[in-house]
């Protein structure tokens, strides 16, 4: 059973690019959460949703940053005109129930702004 | 805001010696868990703790969710170098989890 899948592992992006994250939940689960971690810091919650649908996004910046779980398809995680303090790790993790079940964490994508 | 406090923020141990984190909320829990993260990993589930003064035990790893649920606690007896990682408590307050920031353990052997 596959765990969760991120990519890509690493990305890096110029100042004022977009970036792209993408996340495969477990198979099975529909619950997908979204989080940043800074070199030696804790998780930050960003945003978590269903299936085509944002339950709470109350952790993630109002401006340049969306978050979307279609239908069909990875949950993907964007970041417009990014700036260098964008520069972080993104963990998704998926659970197959809502909060407060188990989290199954995926490897992260390290996004570093240059 | 609900707040997730850890401490220490960091803690050296011989190999052999027990460890111990500690997590505060400023406000009551639903309920608690507690992730592993190695250096450069993703962080690994390890519990969940829901009940008032709950104790779970993992081999040499206790857990605790204090009396009021706005503390708990995890303790490694016997730390081995496999211990080595940041150890997260994060705060269930209903529709999210806030996570604290971690307590670091190295493990000298």
């Amino acid at each position: 059973n596959a765990g969760v899948m991120q990519n890509p592992r690493h990305l890096v992006r110029r100042r004022g690019q977009e970036a792209r994250l993408r996340c495969s939940p477990m198979k099975g689960h529909s619950h997908v959460y979204w989080y940043r971690q800074l070199p030696e810091e804790g998780l930050k919650f960003m945003v978590y949703l269903q299936k085509e649908n944002i339950i709470d996004e109350s952790g993630m910046p109002k401006e340049r940053f969306s978050a979307e779980f279609p239908k069909e398809g990875p949950s993907i995680l964007r970041i417009q005109q990014v700036v260098r303090g964008d520069s972080a790790a993104y963990f998704c993790a998926s659970s197959s129930q809502g909060m407060p079940y188990e989290q199954y964490f995926g490897p992260g994508t390290r996004l570093t702004v240059t | 805001g609900q707040q997730v406090m850890q401490i220490p923020q960091y803690q050296h141990v011989q190999e052999g010696e027990d460890f111990t984190t500690y997590c505060n909320s400023s406000t009551t829990l639903s309920n608690i868990q507690w992730y592993k993260q190695r250096p450069g990993g993703h962080p690994v589930f390890l519990i969940q703790l829901v009940k008032s003064g709950e104790v779970k035990k993992q081999k040499r790893l206790t857990f605790q969710f204090g009396e009021a649920k706005k503390n708990s606690s995890l303790h490694i007896t016997a730390t081995q170098t496999t211990d080595v990682g940041t150890y997260f408590c994060a705060g269930n307050y209903g529709q999210n989890f806030v996570f604290g920031p971690g307590t670091r353990l190295s493990v000298l052997p």
